[in-house]
């Protein structure tokens, strides 16, 4: 069966880095994309960017351009998500999904969701 | 802000029918298909209703979803107290290249 797998919670400061994991299996990695979506607690959801497995394109949202990579490793068929020079109001729940190639917003599977915490 | 406008909070009692709506533009639901997901407290978001109007197996058929011009509207019918969930819609926005999400409407039962 599909199964995302993410990383485990992280606290950092401000000014810092997090990389956030999401090991795939039960299907062929490179035939999905991956997007990954964030949600403030409280709040709705928020869509960060998607990545090619296929080829390495990504696509990120213009409010995180520049902090954000995207990347997957095919050897291991994992996906990261690295975000830059973290603020407070980058505290949030971190979800890897898997999207139907071509079909931008189609969600059909999803990780089990990182908090990742940002705090002085 | 959000892109796409849902109602804050819908409610219903068991058996009813209820609507959740969806407003967007001609650069995002007047183009695009349209995705409703359904999240739990403290659990990911699943896909409810994908391309407008599609199913996925595993559920219910007392979903539907439906869109016109510039919004798209989730119905459920024979409300249950296990409907009690925030909804999300969401759509690729052709002017923002990128996906946008509704606010979320957290439904009672």
């Amino acid at each position: 069966q599909v199964q995302l797998v993410q990383s485990g919670a992280e606290v950092k400061k401000p000014g810092a880095s997090v990389k956030v994991s999401c090991k795939a299996s039960g299907y062929t990695f490179t035939m999905y994309g991956i997007s990954w979506v964030r949600q403030a607690p409280g709040q709705g959801l928020e869509w960060m960017g998607w990545i090619s497995v296929y080829n390495g394109n990504t696509n990120y949202a213009q409010k995180l351009q520049g902090r954000v990579t995207m990347t997957t490793d095919t050897s291991t068929s994992t996906a990261y998500m690295d975000l830059r020079s973290l603020r407070s109001d980058d505290t949030a729940v971190y979800y890897c999904a898997r999207e139907v190639s071509g079909l931008h917003g189609e969600f059909d599977f999803w990780g089990q969701g990182t908090l990742v915490t940002v705090s002085s | 802000q959000s892109v796409l406008t849902q109602p804050p909070s819908a409610s219903g009692t068991p058996g009813q029918r209820v609507t959740i709506s969806c407003s967007g533009s001609s650069s995002n639901i007047g183009r695009n298909y349209v995705y409703w997901y359904r999240q739990l407290p403290g659990t990911a978001p699943k896909v409810l209703i994908y391309r407008n109007n599609q199913r996925p197996s595993r559920v219910p058929d007392r979903f539907s979803g439906s869109k016109s011009g510039t919004s798209a509207s989730l119905a459920i019918s024979g409300l249950r107290s296990e409907d009690e969930a925030d909804y999300f819609c969401a759509v690729w926005d052709d002017s923002l290249s990128g996906v946008v999400f509704g606010g979320g409407t957290s439904l009672t039962v």
